[in-house]
């Protein structure tokens, strides 16, 4: 079964420093990795997404993710931080198929401070 | 393009009545359509997954039959909620796959439900 363990329900950061938003998986087999962002009572948009090619991948906005396999990891990061970046993040796991479930963490609230 | 509409966008109605919810993708075909159901400040419940033709497969715990799914087509699913109680209400939001590979799901705006 896979499953997704996101560190820390809320993060505060302060306008321009360092996001990083913890995201550690559990899977039996290979696993597909995403991270989404939603905003206030909308839907999810893809930030990036991990599908075996390169274990750096980058997204949209300024955000990055890096698997390691060894750590069982998925962590976003953005080099610097924009109010308009303040918003729920939920990481999600796949184990692959043309269309197989996502498994999603619970989530984790960036706060963009001045 | 990978755009998913749904509609409404919220709804109230009042308890023991039925509510359809419409999840469409707007300009591609989904092999395959998944509800899921949010409750506030927490994550995404996957309800049910639906491919276009076939019967819906529900989640452990989901009650087939007060929530009814039907893939009528490659670019619409639809969502009834019936005789809807208060617990019911929450935040429903449906996504779509096309199915070519890259294992990605496209969601929709969600829709809020508000039973009374």
């Amino acid at each position: 079964a896979q499953s997704v363990t996101q560190l820390g329900s809320h993060v505060s950061v302060s306008e321009g420093a360092l996001v990083l938003l913890r995201c550690n998986y559990s899977s039996s087999v290979p696993p597909y990795l995403f991270w989404y962002v939603q905003y206030p009572n909308q839907g999810l948009q893809l930030l990036l997404k991990y599908t075996s090619a390169a274990t750096l991948v980058k997204g949209i906005n300024g955000f990055e993710a890096e698997f390691k396999k060894s750590e069982t990891s998925f962590h976003l990061t953005k080099p610097s931080a924009h109010m308009s970046d303040a918003a729920e993040y939920f990481c999600a796991v796949s184990e692959g198929g043309t269309a197989s479930k996502l498994t999603f963490g619970t989530g984790t609230r960036l706060q963009v401070t001045l | 393009g990978a755009v998913v509409s749904q509609h409404p966008s919220w709804v109230i109605c009042k308890s023991g009545t039925s509510v359809k919810i419409e999840c469409r993708s707007l300009d591609f075909q989904a092999t395959t359509m998944f509800w899921y159901r949010q409750f506030p400040k927490q994550s995404l419940m996957l309800m049910a997954t639906s491919n276009e033709g076939s019967k819906a497969t529900y989640e452990q715990g989901v009650e087939k039959d007060k929530f009814l799914i039907n893939h009528a087509s490659l670019t619409l699913s639809t969502l009834t909620v019936t005789s809807a109680h208060p617990e019911d209400s929450s935040f429903y939001i449906c996504s779509a796959s096309p199915g070519t590979g890259d294992h990605e799901q496209y969601f929709g705006p969600g829709t809020r439900l508000t039973v009374t």
